[in-house]
């Protein structure tokens, strides 16, 4: 079964410091790869998705992410992150194979600004 | 265009009690999906429908059902509730299937069972 590893469970960097939230995954094709946010007390806003070709995708609030095949890795990087940026970040996998449909997720990164 | 809306947004269930969540989509999506999501789990696929009329297990599915009479609808119910059935509810929905597109979520159903 494939499945989703995100190792820090907390982050806590400096506004204006750069970001990277790590993602790895375990499956035997490269699935669809995405990352989510969820804001406190709000459902989930898709931020990037990799489903084929460019390696490092462009998303949504200045976030981009990069595909290593690899480290079967998809990890999510912004170069100056605001206090809006707190939230829970999730990466999320989807099964272009066989299965059940739906996506896997990681158990997600929780991102503190300092100000 | 409301998007994808749950009703209701928070409920208190006694062990036993049965309840229906709603889920409601008007962006004509053929795929839609029922996820819990718990402390320090992330998501978790409950059940979903791949178009009117059809659904199938996902990953927790034991404990709901759901139907998805009209398109726009993916009903979830509790028949029993547990307390283990504690958790926040998202629905989402998406044109194609198996993260070929975006999911799309609602805002979310906290639900606590004493």
């Amino acid at each position: 079964a494939q499945s989703v590893t995100q190792p820090d469970i907390h982050i806590t960097v400096s506004e204006g410091a750069s970001l990277e939230l790590r993602c790895n995954y375990s499956y035997g094709a490269t699935p669809y790869l995405f990352w989510y946010v969820q804001s406190p007390g709000q459902g989930l806003q898709l931020l990037l998705k990799y489903f084929s070709g460019d390696t490092l995708v462009q998303g949504i609030k200045g976030f981009e992410a990069e595909f290593k095949r690899s480290q079967s890795s998809f990890n999510l990087r912004k170069p100056s992150v605001h206090w809006s940026d707190a939230a829970e970040y999730f990466c999320a996998v989807g099964d272009p194979g066989g299965g059940a449909d739906g996506l896997t997720f990681g158990k997600g990164t929780h991102l503190i600004i300092q100000p | 265009n409301a998007g994808v809306t749950q009703t209701p947004k928070f409920r208190v269930l006694k062990t036993g009690q049965s309840m229906t969540l709603l889920c409601a989509q008007d962006m004509n999506h053929e795929y839609m999906y029922w996820y819990r999501q718990d402390p320090g789990m992330g998501l978790r696929l409950i059940h979903y429908s791949v178009g009117e009329g059809t659904t199938a297990k996902g990953e927790v599915p034991d404990g709901y059902n759901v139907s998805r009479l009209k398109k726009q609808n993916f009903l979830l119910g509790l028949e029993s509730a547990a307390p283990s059935q504690t958790s926040v509810y998202f629905c989402a929905s998406g044109f194609l299937g198996r993260g070929r597109d975006t999911q799309y979520f609602g805002p979310g159903t906290r639900l606590t069972v004493l």
